[in-house]
């Protein structure tokens, strides 16, 4: 079975610094997708980046980027000139690429704390 | 654009009680799935459907049930509510097994 282990549960980071959250996947598939999800304290699920494991180049999207190294199975997430709206927890997902698939397995978050 | 509506927000509901939350989009999105969400776990998946009439168990299906009879619609009973049942409920919906899922704004609900 897949599984997804976040081993940071809380991290802090002062405003405009750089931090980066961790991710490790275990999976026996070739073919599948990562996700960064951010939930602030509204509870709303928001993607923040994500990943096709066929692609080697490391998804970017403005401040955040990930560093995804698919034979040590790692996807850590890097956040660079925090703000403090950056604060809320994280979670790492994995989904293997499948049509009939819609199981996405999470890990167990990572509280982001920013401070001023 | 509404994207996935959950109802209700918040519930209270005693031992035994049953219920539906009910989860819709409107973004014509064929995959659709119900995920708890418990302190210190992440989510886990209870059930999903990849299109209309198709419904299929996840990771913790045990206590729920779910049917997809539109592709907008796709509401999770509680058949007797227990107390392990209390969890925050999200429902999340895609267009295809490559693009990413969009997530209601979640249930939470107490079971006393």
């Amino acid at each position: 079975a897949q599984t997804v282990t976040q081993s940071q549960p809380e991290m802090s980071v002062q405003e405009a610094e750089t931090v980066t959250l961790s991710c490790t996947y275990d999976t026996s598939e070739s073919d599948y997708y990562l996700f960064w999800y951010k939930q602030p304290p509204s509870r709303q699920m928001i993607l923040v980046i994500r990943q096709e494991a066929y692609k080697q180049q490391n998804a970017t999207e403005n401040r955040f980027s990930v560093n995804f190294q698919k034979a040590a199975k790692s996807f850590s997430l890097k956040i660079s000139d925090s703000q403090l709206g950056d604060a809320a927890m994280y979670f790492c997902a994995y989904r293997y690429s499948s049509y009939n698939n819609n199981d996405m397995r999470f890990g167990a978050g990572t509280r982001l704390t920013v401070k001023p | 654009n509404a994207g996935v509506t959950q109802t209700p927000k918040f519930q209270v509901l005693k031992t035994g009680q049953s219920m539906t939350l009910q989860c819709a989009q409107d973004m014509n999105h064929e995959y659709m799935s119900w995920y708890r969400q418990d302190p210190g776990m992440g989510l886990r998946l209870i059930h999903y459907s990849v299109g209309a009439g198709i419904t299929d168990q996840g990771e913790v299906p045990n206590g729920y049930n779910v049917s997809r009879s539109t592709t907008e619609d796709f509401p999770l009973r509680l058949l007797s509510a227990a107390p392990s049942q209390t969890s925050v409920y999200f429902c999340a919906s895609r267009w295809t097994e490559n693009t990413e899922a969009f997530f209601g704004q979640g249930t939470r609900l107490t079971v006393v």
